[in-house]
This record gives structure tokens, sequence and C-alpha cells, in this order.
């Protein structure tokens, strides 16, 4: 079974420019996830995902800051215009969205924003 | 804020148990407790998870308290591949959809050859 996958797996921008990326989440699974990881710290969440709907967005920076899951399978994140403070690793995960929800994590894109 | 504590960093010396620590003391009778584990450039992986009960799978165990207000990970016999960051999480069901996992900086393990 293949796991989630993300791309780009690292992305070199500057700052005031756009970006993307991608998530597709492991088959069957409702509920996917954006995280933003610093270094040195642990994941944050960025939102979440039932299906199409984004349950979770309250830690999403709306103000340059886009998601979205047309068709509640794959999702994309975008920062419009990035900053050098958003250089990270921009995880996604997903799960079944059952009762314990086990999370699955893609290996990341690292964004270096100069 | 996170609402566990753990150690920075440990080492453990391969083929031992290594045994990681963390306090939960304000966990609230329908938290989970959940630990992941970060190896180097790559995603967090789940390892195990248990609510009052100890838990035992492929990958480790997990002792949780009576009082549940600490619970310990354990690695029965440690390889150079487990060196990693290690994260423990409380959170209730997804059920409640106002749950976040908190991951705060987790436990740096270092296997020792």
């Amino acid at each position: 079974e293949a796991g989630v996958v993300q791309s780009p797996r690292y992305k070199i921008i500057e700052k005031k420019q756009p970006v993307a990326f991608w998530c597709n989440p492991i088959s069957g699974h409702n509920t996917l996830y954006w995280y933003l990881q610093n270094l040195g710290q642990g994941p944050e969440l960025l939102i979440r995902y039932e299906n199409e709907e984004a349950v979770d967005d309250s830690q999403l920076p709306k103000d340059r800051f886009s998601a979205e899951r047309l068709k509640g399978v794959d999702s994309t994140l975008k920062i419009q215009p990035a900053e050098l403070g958003d250089s990270a690793v921009y995880l996604c995960a997903s799960s079944w969205g059952g009762t314990t929800d086990t999370q699955y994590f893609g290996p990341g894109t690292r964004l270096t924003v100069l | 804020d996170a609402k566990t504590t753990q150690p920075t960093s440990m080492d453990c010396a391969e083929g031992r148990a290594a045994n990681l620590p963390c306090n939960h003391s304000t966990i609230s009778g329908n938290e989970y407790v959940y630990w992941y584990r970060q190896i180097h450039s790559q995603g967090p992986q789940y390892i195990i998870h248990g609510l009052k009960n100890n838990e035992t799978n492929e990958m480790a165990s997990l002792i949780i308290t009576e009082d549940r207000k600490s619970s310990t990970l354990i690695l029965p016999h440690a390889t150079l591949r487990d060196t990693a960051v290690y994260y423990c999480i409380v959170r209730v069901s997804i059920m409640n959809r106002d749950d976040k996992i908190i991951f705060g900086k987790g436990t740096r393990l270092h296997i020792l050859p």
C-alpha cells in the first residue's frame, strides 16, 4: 500500500514569490492534515479536512496561506506571497478518521525562502 | 502548549531497552496517550497509543501509570535505526472535532553503538 505522497520534496524560492505544495493521502483516508514544522520543533497543525470540508483552519494564516481539497482526495497548500519566515518543512498527514485516528505522515516538503 | 513533558534528550546503548518517560499530569479521563517518532528528514511515524491499560505491539510497549499522569515508552532492543525524536502526545478521540494534536519538542533519542 502506498503511503502519503507529497511533492515537491524540496523547494527554493525568493521572497514574495508564490509556492504550492501537493499531497495525495492514503487511499480511503477521509481526513487530511497539513502541518508546519520549524527546525528543532514539533509539527504544528495548519488545517484539517474531513473529506472536502476544512473542519479546523484556525491556525492557518489566511492572509497569505490557502488550501483546498476539492474532491476530498488530494490537497494543495499555497503560500502567496512567501516570506523569509515561511522557511520550514510542510508535512501532510492522513487518517481513516476512526475513533483512534492514527495519522500517517508523508515525507514533507522542505521550503527555503531566500 | 503541549500537554506533556519529556526530557530533551536521552542516550541508550544498542541492544539495550530504551525507556522514554513522559509526564501528562493534566490528562483527562477521555484522553489517549500517543507516541510518534520522527527519524531525520522523514515525517513522524506512529508507534503506539493507549488509554488506561498497558499496550504492546511489534514496535514497542507502552506502560501507563495507574493514575495516568505519566507513561513510559519501551523499545525492548534498541538498534541504531531507532535514533529519532520521540513525541508523546495526549488527545481525545477524533469524535471531538475541536481536538488538536500538539506535538511539543519531544525527546531526541541517540542509540549508541
